[in-house]
């Protein structure tokens, strides 16, 4: 069984540039979590996408947003792009929303932001 | 909202030694706890994980204790080698929804 495949694995963007990226769940699993990680901040939650609909979202302005599609692949958007949003993105899938099921991860998108 | 500390945040063993690593939260509604490993240019693999109804899980060399009452929760490796060298994190959820809480991670070495 694949895991949860994340794409690009690496992106170099300049300030004032919009980016998105792409996160394939594992197959059968319907919710879809988005993290950024930074050596500063750790691993901080964005937000949670089932059925194609938005359940949690974590403290980020709205230049960070995200979409689920029906096939519960989930797209990542950051517009405007600053030079703190350089991090790693990490995907999670896991079969079902709720506050008790397994998340795994994909290997991340590396963002560089020039 | 939830808070997870995460104690040490680097750790060095011998090989064949005990590694534990700490944790506690705020939230007391949190109700399951997992245990990620994270290897250098990978995303964060779980390892274990224990809900909140269960004291202690154990899978091979590694273990993890929940007391609820005094909110913290630990992770044991057992007989360490060198390829369990990784950051660990451990994290807390709560409610209904899938919103994870991480502790910031401890670097753990184990010497050859």
């Amino acid at each position: 069984k694949a895991g949860v495949t994340q794409t690009p694995r690496y992106l170099i963007k300049t300030r004032g540039q919009q980016v998105t990226l792409s996160c394939s769940p594992i197959s059968g699993h319907r919710s879809v979590s988005w993290y950024q990680q930074t050596p500063g901040q750790g691993l901080q939650f964005l937000f949670e996408y089932f059925s194609e609909t938005q359940r949690n979202k974590g403290n980020f302005p709205g230049r960070f947003s995200g979409r689920q599609f029906s096939n519960s692949r989930s797209e990542m958007n950051v517009s405007t792009l600053e030079l703190g949003d350089s991090a790693l993105y990490l995907c999670a899938s896991s079969p079902t929303t709720g506050s008790n099921q397994p998340q795994h991860f994909g290997d991340g998108t590396r963002l560089s932001i020039l | 909202g939830e808070n997870v500390e995460q104690h040490p945040s680097t750790l060095s063993v011998q090989e064949g030694d005990s590694a534990v690593i700490k944790c506690t939260y705020s939230d007391s509604a949190s109700n399951y706890f997992p245990w990620y490993k994270q290897e250098l240019g990978k995303g964060p693999q779980l390892i274990i994980d224990i809900r909140s109804n269960v004291g202690e899980k154990k899978d091979q060399r590694i273990a993890v204790t929940l007391n609820k009452t005094a909110k913290h929760f630990s992770l044991h490796i057992t007989e360490t080698q060198p390829e369990d060298s990784a950051v660990y994190f451990c994290a807390a959820l709560s409610g209904g929804y899938q919103k994870v809480t991480f502790g910031t991670g401890t670097k753990l070495q184990v010497i050859p």
